[in-house]
């Protein structure tokens, strides 16, 4: 069966420092990958997805970044944190097709101080 | 930019009562609707995903129906327990293809009290 394992679960980080989350999927092969963050008040937002290695779409301008350096890896990182990039972060994965539904991590929470 | 609203945005209902909620989206291009329920300290769990006009799908207790045409959804909780205390998100696939890219509304939480 296929799992998704996320870590850390909770990050306190002052501002301006780097940022890196890290996910892996088990038990798939090329599965669509995705980051969403839910900030205060607001609903998941897709950060990235990726539709393979080194395949990269992001859909809002931002502080940070995703790579996919393997198939079943995807990470979210940033050079220097801000106070805005505070929230919950979900990843997720998914076999393609309109009917199939995304499988989620336990997620991060994030603080910047 | 598209915009998935849910109401109400929270619900609180005793025991043994049915219930359900809405989810309302842009009718043109639709491709999917689906459903997902995240409990507290756990990670979303995919209810349904819905493509058909007309479609009713069932789980258990739960069931959700899809008008695409006038673009809404409905949950439906028959008989909630206290396990069923959690939020639920509808999201829409904005367009087809092997992404899958999902825009979520804010959730209604539900809390069920015994």
């Amino acid at each position: 069966s296929q799992t998704i394992h996320q870590w850390p679960a909770t990050l306190v980080q002052p501002v301006g420092s780097p940022l890196s989350l890290e996910c892996t999927v088990e038990g798939t092969s090329n599965p669509n990958l995705y980051w969403y963050r839910q900030a205060a008040g607001r609903g998941l937002q897709l950060l990235f997805y990726s539709v393979g290695i080194g395949q990269i779409s992001s859909e809002v301008p931002q502080n940070l970044s995703a790579s996919r350096p393997q198939d079943r890896q995807f990470i979210l990182s940033s050079k220097k944190l801000l106070l805005s990039d505070s929230g919950f972060y979900l990843c997720a994965w998914s076999v393609g097709g309109v009917n199939q539904p995304q499988h989620f991590g336990d997620g991060t929470r994030l603080s910047i101080l | 930019i598209l915009n998935v609203e849910q109401s109400p945005q929270s619900l609180h209902v005793q025991e043994g009562d049915s219930t359900n909620f809405t989810c309302s989206f842009p009718s043109s291009n639709f491709y999917a609707l689906h459903w997902y329920r995240w409990e507290t300290a756990k990670s979303p769990e995919a209810l349904f995903v819905m493509t058909l006009n007309g479609d009713e799908k069932k789980k258990g207790r739960i069931s959700a129906t899809l008008n695409t045409k006038e673009g809404y959804s409905y949950l439906y909780i028959k008989g909630s327990q206290p396990e069923d205390s959690a939020t639920y998100l509808c999201a829409l696939l904005n367009y087809g293809g092997s992404q899958g890219n999902l825009i979520f509304g804010k959730g209604t939480k539900l809390s069920v009290k015994p």
